[in-house]
């Protein structure tokens, strides 16, 4: 596949562990925050996002949670799999529209 | 959520040519965006499709170098104009409701390589 991921900085966990990947935003008026997750040869997919309102937020296996006093937002993925492993980048709305800023991304390597 | 078809999925081209990317969304959408994500990077906003009307670019990419085009809500292109090796990149459509704070779903993007 092509070198998406190839220099971003790597996380590499066992199979079954938690993982937790985080990023740093940098505009204090940001209100809206997603997680996307980008296998190779693919689009970035949508996997959780969090408004500016909640502290902490749930899904399937992966929960999302964000400090507006610091400017951080993590992800957290459950008894992470093998099917995990992608690059992962968090992204902040970035006015009164939709359009988004992305942070640099994080590979995430799943080791069986 | 929208299903987003691009072509082509990659191609290679000869520098100075031109090539335009497809982007085609099963149901009708209010935002259209294009990015580019270059090897080993994150993805950058090229500009946003405006139905019926010219494209708001980001800054440092010009309309003469990236024209777009937006003929109804289902439908957009972007042409990469006068190729350099510098444009290998994987070109990615997104698409997103037009209320606030919804995210946007992208298709699996276009791998441009330049010789």
């Amino acid at each position: 596949g092509e070198s998406v991921g190839l220099h971003l900085p790597t996380l590499s966990v066992q199979e079954g562990d938690n993982s937790i990947i985080n990023c740093a935003y940098s505009n204090s008026a940001s209100d809206y925050f997603i997680w996307y997750k980008q296998e190779s040869g693919k689009g970035p997919q949508f996997i959780i996002d969090i408004r500016s309102n909640m502290d902490k937020r749930q899904g399937q296996r992966v929960t999302v949670l964000l400090n507006k006093t610091v400017k951080h937002l993590s992800l957290q993925i459950a008894a992470t799999q093998p099917g995990d492993s992608a690059v992962y980048f968090c992204a902040e709305n970035r006015d009164a529209g939709n359009m988004l800023t992305f942070g640099g991304g994080t590979r995430l390597m799943v080791k069986p | 959520s929208a299903v987003i078809s691009q072509k082509p999925s990659r191609d290679i081209c000869q520098r100075g040519t031109s090539l335009t990317i497809q982007c085609q969304v099963d149901s009708q959408v209010t935002m259209m965006f294009w990015y580019r994500q270059q090897p080993g990077q994150s993805l950058t906003l090229i500009a946003t499709a405006n139905q019926g009307s010219e494209a708001t670019y980001e800054s440092g990419f010009v309309i003469d170098k990236f024209p777009i085009s937006r003929p109804n809500l289902t439908f957009s292109t972007l042409t990469v104009s006068n190729l350099s090796p510098e444009d290998s990149s994987i070109y990615l459509c997104s698409v997103s409701g037009g209320a606030r704070n919804q995210p946007q779903h992208f298709g699996d993007g276009t791998r441009l390589s330049i010789l």
